[in-house]
């Protein structure tokens, strides 16, 4: 398996512009995470699924951010409209169980907001 | 908020020495992870210990866990310069259904 996979590795847009952010998790993990990491913050927990059902979006900071998972293969986070302080490392994380087991995480994607 | 917070948040050590990094948490868990990550690159999951076990080892690392300190600690013996990383500890949040990560001990081992 290649892992968890995210796309773009970094995308720089300017403020009021629409940015999607994809990730295929690892075959046959039941859980998909979103996390946000900054400096400031560290790592936070936005939004997580089982069997592609959102399960706690607790951590979407606010409406301008949305994820989906369509089906067991792929998840998207959209930021509409952005802003500069949205600027951060996004993470997806797949796993087998929701915290029984360890995480895989993809490599991030690099997003800046100008 | 941070279910784990580690301690120190930076370690530098020569190689050779072993690295002591701590953790301690806010409620109770299942079990706590100890992940890694490479300068600009994701976490990678080094090890899980469960409520109901004291330590762990795996290779180099070894990890305790007092649950009525809620603390843990990772061990790294005989650093090599390639530990140099980060260092996070995660436990569940308080429905038991995520893993919520700390800050990271920022670990430097130089040759």
């Amino acid at each position: 398996d290649a892992g968890v996979i995210q796309s773009p590795r970094h995308e720089v847009t300017e403020m009021g512009q629409e940015v999607t952010l994809r990730c295929k998790p690892i075959s046959g993990h039941d859980y998909l995470f979103w996390y946000r990491q900054t400096m400031m913050r560290g790592l936070e927990l936005l939004i997580y699924f089982n069997n592609n059902v959102p399960i706690d979006d607790s951590g979407m900071p606010e409406d301008r951010f949305s994820a989906k998972m369509p089906n067991a293969s792929f998840s998207t986070l959209k930021i509409q409209p952005s802003e500069p302080r949205d600027s951060a490392v996004y993470f997806c994380a797949s796993s087998l169980a929701a915290a029984s087991s360890g995480y895989t995480f993809g490599s991030g994607t690099r997003l800046t907001v100008v | 908020s941070q279910q784990g917070e580690e301690d120190p948040q930076a370690l530098s050590i020569q190689e050779g020495e072993n690295a002591t990094m701590n953790c301690s948490y806010k409620t109770s868990i299942n079990n706590l992870q100890w992940y890694r990550q490479n300068s600009g690159r994701g976490l990678v999951h080094l090890i899980l210990i469960r409520s109901n076990e004291r330590e762990k080892h795996s290779g180099r690392l070894r990890v305790t866990l007092d649950t009525s300190k809620k603390s843990s600690s990772l061990l790294i013996t005989a650093s090599r310069a390639a530990d140099t990383a980060s260092y996070f500890c995660a436990a569940t949040n308080q429905a038991g259904t995520a893993l919520i990560f700390g800050k990271g001990t920022t670990l430097s081992v130089s040759s």
